[in-house]
């Protein structure tokens, strides 16, 4: 029983263009969204996160967007660099102080020059 | 400031045996975690404690145990290890209150034959 979906699986773009990664979820009581970075061989690093009372955050070319209604948030990578080339996994925790994140799956992205 | 350390990097193991992995922070983190990351499945928690003496079960216990006897350390116990354990396991700690930024180790690479 996965609680947050991710896709896709794997993603190709070259330099300068847009990534978007989609992370779907089932549980409406979530109120903390993070996407983390990871790199080969390294443990995931947090990127940037968002709460459900906004619907966009920003944080250089990093964007976030959220759809409370829909049950859907994004992650848009504006100018990718071959630097970006990572896994990128979504989260989302309760507001438990358990700071127990539900990952997704994950999504290979990969920056051609 | 070294953050989450884990050792080993890497261990091959038999069916049956035990070994502890290994995990320390230098942030006076209050909040630590175990995870392990399998392909295809993100990464799911095993065990969590928010303090020194208090640990509690996550996602996927089963076959793991913990303790937590100072802040600083928070090793994972398999007490008989089984191929189905055969992952990266990460340890990551946080504050409590506050940020939920989660700081990962360098992960441990295990195989079970």
């Amino acid at each position: 029983q996965q609680q947050v979906k991710q896709s896709p699986q794997s993603l190709i773009v070259q330099k300068g263009g847009i990534s978007i990664i989609n992370c779907a979820y089932e549980n409406t009581a979530f109120d903390y969204f993070p996407w983390y970075q990871q790199f080969p061989g390294k443990g995931p690093a947090l990127l940037i996160a968002i709460r459900p009372d906004v619907s966009e955050k920003k944080e250089g070319r990093f964007t976030i967007s959220f759809n409370k209604s829909a049950k859907q948030f994004s992650l848009h990578i504006m100018d990718s660099q071959p630097g970006d080339s990572a896994t990128y996994f979504c989260a989302a925790s309760l507001d438990t102080g358990r700071r127990a994140l539900t990952f997704g799956s994950g999504t290979r992205l990969q920056v051609q020059p | 400031n070294a953050g989450v350390t884990q050792t080993p990097k890497f261990q091959v193991l038999k069916t049956g045996q035990s070994m502890t992995l290994q995990c320390a922070q230098d942030m006076n983190h209050e909040y630590m975690s175990w995870y392990r990351q399998d392909p295809g499945m993100g990464l799911r928690l095993i065990h969590y404690s928010v303090g020194a003496g208090i640990t509690d079960q996550g996602e996927v216990p089963n076959g793991y145990n913990v303790s937590r006897s100072t802040t600083e350390d928070f090793p994972l116990r398999l007490l008989s290890a089984a191929p189905s354990q055969t992952s990266v396991y990460f340890c990551a700690s946080s504050q409590t209150g506050g940020s939920e930024k989660l700081f990962f180790g360098s992960g441990t690479q295990l195989s079970v034959l």
